[in-house]
């Protein structure tokens, strides 16, 4: 079992609609977790991060955490083609002096004029 | 702005080269990585440093060896190269791990052995 799950798409959503990225992770230890864009040919770049159960909201991005079932997801609402990414999801694992994140594999985002 | 430099965007080796790819930021982090990407992978870890001349190994550390002279600067050596190791790199870096452990990226490296 991979330590980040993601669907890799590609996730097809009309301009305008909700769009509704998922990720599961193993490591029940883990305390924080992160969602990164990356453009095709680009480097990923930070959109949210959330520690808590629940909801945190960012503008058109809300990030929800579910620590009991392991599952945290990433909500675009009003999508718009500029959306059209891949987004990775990523933990950072428990452990001693574990510093890095492990990621998962990433879902691409088709936003449809 | 947090600022991670790749100095190398493009390079072409061929297989048995020593291949340094080097790595500057400028927000005094303590942590910095080196991840590589491939289509259905994901990001894979490396090797990261939580200080100077200190180092630890990742998840795919074979082939590989690393860097870490002065706090800002972080390279990745590939000591003989290998076609299995065409793939873009990754430097990142992050403050300590207390802040949360938010990492910044690099543009990356795309690095091709023939």
């Amino acid at each position: 079992q991979k330590e980040v799950e993601q669907n890799s798409g590609p996730l097809s959503v009309p301009e305008g609609a909700i769009a509704s990225l998922n990720c599961t992770y193993s490591d029940r230890g883990s305390q924080s977790f992160f969602w990164y864009r990356q453009y095709s040919g680009k480097s990923p770049e930070l959109i949210m991060f959330i520690y808590s159960n629940g909801d945190k909201e960012d503008g058109r991005f809300t990030a929800q955490l579910n620590k009991a079932s392991q599952y945290v997801s990433l909500l675009i609402r009003d999508s718009q083609p500029s959306d059209s990414a891949t987004y990775l999801c990523a933990v950072n694992p428990s452990g001693m002096g574990r510093r890095a994140l492990t990621f998962g594999s990433g879902t691409r985002l088709q936003v449809q004029p | 702005d947090v600022k991670v430099t790749q100095s190398s965007r493009y390079l072409v080796k061929r297989t048995g080269e020593k291949v340094f790819l080097e790595c500057v930021q400028d927000m005094d982090h303590e942590n910095m990585f080196w991840y590589r990407q491939d289509p259905g992978l994901g990001l894979r870890l490396i090797y990261f440093s939580y200080d100077v001349k200190m180092k630890e190994k990742g998840d795919i550390p074979e082939g590989y060896s690393v860097s870490r002279e002065k706090k800002e600067r972080f390279s990745l050596i590939l000591e003989s190269a290998s076609t299995n190791q065409t793939s873009m790199y990754l430097c990142a870096s992050s403050p300590p791990q207390n802040s949360g452990n938010t990492i910044y990226f690099g543009e990356g490296s795309w690095l091709t052995v023939v």
